[in-house]
């Protein structure tokens, strides 16, 4: 099973910072198969960026994503107020498919 | 529009059985690729299932044997049969469909979720 660990567990901003969120594998994952979701409190997760660098339909160009092999970052360019939310980071290379443990990115 | 709705969650009593749909519009289940994913209270997302279009199955280790997925065209929906039940499978259970066929596991679709809840 392919371990995902996010870091930093939280992170403390403000709007109009810039985020950075990292989610790290325990084996190698091709960029095809690396995802990045967004959850507010009592609503679905929100498919952000899949293919490790593509954006979703529908999703802010502040949004973005890289990384290749074992490690990734989402990077929020400018926080907006809609932004603070938990992000998860998912792998669909193997099964099982896992998702990283989540980081909240919260108001400073 | 496209959307999901899941339904069938509850309380149900430990080594008890529950069905969970989720009804689908706007896309055909059966031409995609479709998933259970899962979130215990507070927790994080945990993957269960996945049904591919081709009717290909698989699960997560912690259902594998207990759970079954299937789906039902005449309905357009998607089923999760979740026997054997534990404590640890409390949790809100959505539905999701893969992008395409390229992305099967990557979610651009859920549903609000339904929570199973077991306990005596």
């Amino acid at each position: 099973e392919i371990v995902l660990t996010q870091s930093p567990g939280t992170l403390s901003l403000s709007p109009g910072e810039r985020a950075t969120l990292s989610c790290r594998a325990s084996q190698s994952v091709s960029s095809n198969y690396l995802a990045w979701y967004q959850q507010k409190p009592g609503q679905a997760p929100r498919l952000l960026i899949y293919g490790a660098s593509s954006r979703a339909t529908g999703i802010p160009d502040r949004f973005s994503g890289s990384g290749s092999g074992t490690d990734f970052t989402l990077t929020i360019s400018r926080l907006e107020p809609e932004d603070f939310a938990v992000y998860y980071c998912q792998q669909y290379v193997s099964s099982p498919w896992t998702f990283g443990q989540g980081t909240k990115v919260e108001i400073k | 529009e496209v959307q999901l709705v899941e339904s069938g969650g509850g309380l149900i009593q430990p080594g008890g059985s529950l069905r969970l749909s989720c009804a689908a519009s706007g896309f055909t289940v059966s031409s995609n690729y479709m998933s259970w994913v899962r979130q215990a209270p507070g927790k994080g997302l945990e993957w269960v299932s996945v049904v591919y279009s081709g009717g290909s199955t698989y699960f997560a280790d912690s259902v594998k044997g207990r759970f079954t997925i299937s789906r039902d065209t005449s309905k357009n929906t998607l089923y999760l049969q979740m026997n054997s039940l534990r404590a640890e499978d409390t949790a809100l259970y959505y539905c999701a469909r893969g992008i395409n066929w390229n992305f099967v596991g990557a979610f651009d679709v859920w549903g609000q979720g339904t929570m199973v809840t077991v306990s005596s």
